[in-house]
């Protein structure tokens, strides 16, 4: 059974820091998401990372794949209040089924 | 920029009553899906289905639970005798391939009492 777990689960940062989320995961895998979800609302696709090494950027996040090590990074960058949200990781395993982290609940304070 | 839409946006049923929730995948996609996701919880993986037929399931998927594509643009999931625990919000999400980014709708929050 393929698990995901994400840390920190809870993340309290002051705006302009910066600060990095984990995502684990216990299987080979060949695809890994991020997303983001607003409270009360949908998930937003952040990034999807395809081979090992893969690094994307967008704005003040970027996520990165190590596939040998089943890891997964985002890093946050000077971060913003606008960036407060709840981010997941999710891995594809045989197939298209998505397992998702427990989320990271990010509060960006001023 | 095409989306995902789902209807209704809330619904509340009886426990033991029959509910259907509605979704409009992305027109040009072919793979479609299921997820809930509990209040304060992680999403969770119901159901893929392409070629009008269910591709994998998760243990949650179980006889109570169907989906059907009864027309070319709506995705349907059935529960067919709802328990409390079922209460959830239930997203849609499409893509246009296989592997490819799984783009979610704004989902419908199920509420059994």
């Amino acid at each position: 059974e393929l698990k995901v777990e994400q840390n920190p689960l809870f993340l309290s940062m002051q705006e302009g820091k910066n600060y990095t989320i984990y995502c684990n995961y216990s299987t080979t895998s060949d695809r890994l998401y991020w997303y983001r979800q607003d409270p009360g609302k949908s998930l937003e696709s952040l990034f999807v990372l395809l081979s090992n090494g893969a690094v994307k950027q967008e704005g003040r996040l970027m996520a990165s794949l190590d596939t040998k090590a089943r890891l997964s990074t985002l890093h946050i960058t000077a971060a913003v209040h606008d960036l407060s949200a709840t981010y997941f990781c999710a891995v594809a395993y045989a197939g298209n089924m998505l397992t998702f982290g427990g989320g990271t609940r990010l509060m960006v304070k001023p | 920029e095409p989306e995902v839409t789902q209807t209704p946006s809330h619904q509340v049923t009886q426990m033991g009553q029959e509910v259907i929730l509605r979704c409009v995948p992305i027109s040009n996609h072919l793979y479609f899906y299921w997820y809930r996701q509990i209040l304060g919880q992680k999403v969770e993986f119901l159901v893929s289905f392409y070629n009008n037929e269910i591709s994998e399931k998760s243990e949650i998927f179980d006889d109570q639970f169907s989906v059907e594509r009864p027309d070319g643009s709506n995705f349907t999931l059935k529960i067919r005798s709802t328990k409390l625990e079922d209460s959830a919000m239930y997203f849609c999400a499409s893509s246009r391939a296989r592997g490819e980014t799984q783009y979610f709708g704004p989902g419908t929050r199920l509420l059994v009492l």
